[in-house]
């Protein structure tokens, strides 16, 4: 069975242009989560979905970031008007299931955001 | 949300029993203790997890004493391919409602040589 999967692997773009970067978890998996790293830094939790809700946005570190996950799948985060301090490794990771229990996670590759 | 400390780095060598302690102070009644590793571009990889007390799995241990406050990850006879980061994560168990808010630590280099 496929992984999650992260897509693009690597993105390049300009200080004030929008990113749109995407998540496929596992099939099955109701809960998703997104983080943030930047180099040798540990995990930055951005938000986590239960099927498509979002209970809790307080991770996000701005109002430019925002995500939405359609149809209890793929999940899509979205940088607005990227600033130069965005660029880290993006990672997406899903569980069997959550909020009513802790489940382990299965991280996807990541995507690589370069804001220049 | 509790919080974790671990050592920023470790060094060990082929063959060695390798102990990486992690510090949760304020670990609350429901929270378990999961411990992850990390290569190199590459997204983290669910290692052990536990409660209380000791927990075995084909490749470490997880020792955890009474009180909670600490969890040791134990790598017997670890390989050069064991080199990674190893992180420690607090988490919620059981009906945590809406708050999946979940805080990692920075994690610990460790590597292992030849």
């Amino acid at each position: 069975g496929a992984g999650v999967s992260q897509s693009p692997s690597n993105k390049v773009t300009e200080k004030g242009k929008d990113v749109e970067l995407r998540c496929d978890p596992i099939s099955g998996h109701t809960a998703l989560y997104w983080y943030r790293q930047s180099l040798g830094q540990g995990l930055e939790f951005l938000i986590y979905f239960q099927g498509n809700s979002a209970p809790d946005k307080s991770g996000l570190p701005s109002d430019r970031f925002s995500a939405e996950r359609t149809g209890g799948s793929v999940s899509t985060l979205t940088i607005q008007r990227t600033q130069q301090e965005d660029s880290a490794v993006y990672l997406c990771a899903s569980s069997l299931r959550g909020g009513s229990s802790y489940n382990e996670q299965f991280f996807g590759p990541g995507t690589r955001l370069t804001v220049l | 949300l509790a919080k974790t400390t671990q050592p920023i780095s470790m060094d060990s060598y082929e063959g060695q029993e390798v102990n990486i302690t992690c510090s949760h102070n304020n670990i609350a009644t429901n929270d378990y203790i999961t411990w992850y590793q990390q290569f190199p571009s590459q997204g983290p990889r669910f290692i052990i997890q536990g409660y209380k007390t000791k927990v075995t799995n084909e490749v470490a241990s997880l020792f955890i004493p009474a009180d909670r406050k600490s969890s040791t990850l134990s790598l017997p006879r670890v390989s050069l391919s064991d080199t990674a980061v190893y992180y420690c994560l607090v988490a919620p168990w059981g009906n945590a409602g809406n708050n999946r808010k979940l805080i990692w630590g920075l994690g610990t280099s460790l590597a292992v040589n030849p």
